[in-house]
């Protein structure tokens, strides 16, 4: 089975600073990792994804996420926040083999940018 | 970014009522899906559609939802009846291939 687990609900940092969102993935197979944020009354909006490669992706926005096979993990960064960044992240895992395009979640970090 | 549209926003039913939920994709794409969000709770998938049929379906796409897309019109997702459980944030989702998906802003669904 596979699951993702985003450890921290909530987030405040000030703007400015450097940001981290944890995220832990568990697969039996190839992980395709992505990366969402949701806007208040918007869809999800795809910052990056990866699939293979280098490990480290960049995205829309200045955020880019490291990928390591070793703690299976899938980290999102970005340098200096900006109040805009304020939303939810969804760290997201499809697999390669199995099921058609399933997507599984995480339970989603909320991000408050105080200024 | 390509956008996918939901209406309505926000639907509020009584129980054993029928109800609809319509999704327009992204006009060339091809795979269409739906996820339920129970509040505060984790996006879970519901249903694949590709070339007609239903692909996939988990385990929370029950006999009562069904899922359709007549030709050139939108993708609904139809709960006959609903139950109070149902009550939910309904989002659709589309993609061109099997990669990425462009989400849909949800549909608040109100089962009282």
């Amino acid at each position: 089975a596979q699951s993702v687990t985003q450890p921290d609900a909530r987030v405040t940092v000030s703007e400015g600073a450097s940001l981290q969102l944890r995220c832990k993935y568990s697969s039996s197979g190839t992980p395709y990792l992505f990366w969402y944020v949701q806007y208040p009354r918007q869809g999800l909006q795809l910052l990056l994804k990866y699939y293979s490669g280098d490990p480290v992706v960049q995205g829309v926005n200045g955020f880019e996420a490291e990928f390591s096979k070793s703690n299976s993990s899938f980290h999102l960064r970005k340098a200096s926040v900006h109040w805009s960044d304020s939303a939810v992240y969804f760290c997201v895992l499809r697999m390669v083999s199995g099921s058609f395009n399933k997507l599984t979640f995480g339970a989603g970090t909320r991000l408050a940018v105080c200024p | 970014g390509p956008k996918v549209l939901q209406i309505p926003s926000h639907q509020i039913i009584d129980m054993g009522q029928m109800v609809t939920l319509n999704c327009d994709p992204v006009s060339n794409h091809l795979y269409f899906y739906w996820y339920k969000q129970i509040l505060g709770q984790q996006m879970e998938f519901l249903v694949n559609f590709y070339n007609g049929k239903v692909m996939e379906k988990s385990k929370l796409f029950k006999d009562q939802f069904s899922v359709e897309r007549p030709d050139g019109s939108y993708f609904t997702l139809k709960i006959q009846p609903t139950a109070l459980e149902d009550s939910a944030v309904y989002f659709c989702a589309s993609s061109l291939d099997q990669d990425t998906q462009y989400f849909g802003p949800g549909t608040r669904l109100l089962v009282l």
